[in-house]
C-alpha cells in the first residue's frame, strides 16, 4: 500500500513569490493534516480536514496561506506570497476518521525561500 | 495550557548500550501519549502510543515507553541500540476532550556511536 505522497520534496523560491505543495494521502483516509516544522521543533498544526470540509484551521496564517481539498482527497497548500520566515518542512498527514487514529505521514517538502 | 518537555536535544550513546529518551508533559486534563520517530529524510513514524491500559508499552523496533501519571512522564526506552536507531525522536499528546490536535515535543536526536 503506497503512503503519503508529497512534491516537490524540496522547492527554493524568492520572497514574495507564490508556491504551492501537493499532498496525496493514503487511500480511505478521511482525514488529512498540513503541519509545517521548522528546523529542532515539533510539528504545528496548521489545518486538518475531514473529507473537503476544514474543520480546523485556526492556526493557518490566512493573509499568506490557503488550503483545500475540493473533492476530500488530495489537498493543495498555497503560499502568496512567500516571506523569509516561511522556510520550513511542510508535512502532510493522513488518518482514518476519530480522534486517536494514527497519523502516517508524508515526507515533507523543504521550502527555502530567499 | 499543555505542553510537551523533551528534556535533551541530543543523547549520544553507543552501540549496543541502553538509552532513554525523556518527556514530561503538562497538562490540566488527562492525555493521550504517543512516541514518534523521523529517520533522516523521511517522514514521522509512529513508534507507540498509550491510550489506557498498560502503563508500560512495547512498540516497533524493540522500544518501549512507560507511562507514569504522578511524574507526567513517558519516557522512551530501549535496552540495546543499533546504528539504525538513528534519528529524530518526538513525544506528542492529545488532551482527552480536546480537538484531537497532537501537542508535539521539540524533538531529541538519538546519535549512535560506534
Amino acid at each position: 500500500e503506497a503512503g503519503v505522497v508529497q512534491s516537490p520534496r524540496y522547492k527554493i523560491i524568492e520572497k514574495k513569490q507564490p508556491v504551492a505543495f501537493w499532498c496525496n494521502p493514503i487511500s480511505g483516509h478521511n482525514t488529512l493534516y498540513w503541519y509545517l516544522q521548522n528546523l529542532g521543533q515539533g510539528p504545528e498544526l496548521l489545518i486538518r480536514y475531514e473529507n473537503e470540509e476544514a474543520v480546523d484551521d485556526s492556526q493557518l496564517p490566512k493573509d499568506r496561506f490557503s488550503a483545500e481539498r475540493l473533492k476530500g482527497v488530495d489537498s493543495t497548500l498555497k503560499i502568496q506570497p512567500a516571506e523569509l520566515g516561511d522556510s520550513a518542512v511542510y508535512l502532510c498527514a493522513s488518518s482514518l476518521q476519530g480522534t486517536y487514529n494514527e497519523q502516517f505521514f508524508g515526507p515533507g517538502t523543504r521550502l527555502t525561500v530567499l | 495550557a499543555q505542553s510537551v518537555t523533551q528534556l535533551d536535544s541530543q543523547v549520544p550513546v553507543f552501540e549496543e548500550a541502553p538509552v532513554e529518551l525523556r518527556c514530561n508533559y503538562s497538562s490540566s486534563v488527562s492525555v493521550y501519549l504517543f512516541w514518534y520517530v523521523q529517520y533522516p529524510n523521511q517522514g514521522l513514524q509512529l513508534l507507540l502510543k498509550y491510550l489506557s491500559g498498560s502503563t508500560l508499552v512495547k512498540g516497533i523496533n524493540g522500544f518501549e515507553a512507560e507511562f507514569n501519571k504522578s511524574q507526567t512522564s513517558f519516557h522512551l526506552r530501549k535496552p540495546s541500540v543499533h546504528i539504525s536507531d538513528t534519528a529524530e525522536y518526538f513525544c506528542a499528546v492529545i488532551p482527552q476532550g480536546s480537538n484531537y490536535q497532537l501537542i508535539w515535543g521539540a524533538g531529541t536526536k538519538l546519535i549512535i556511536k560506534p
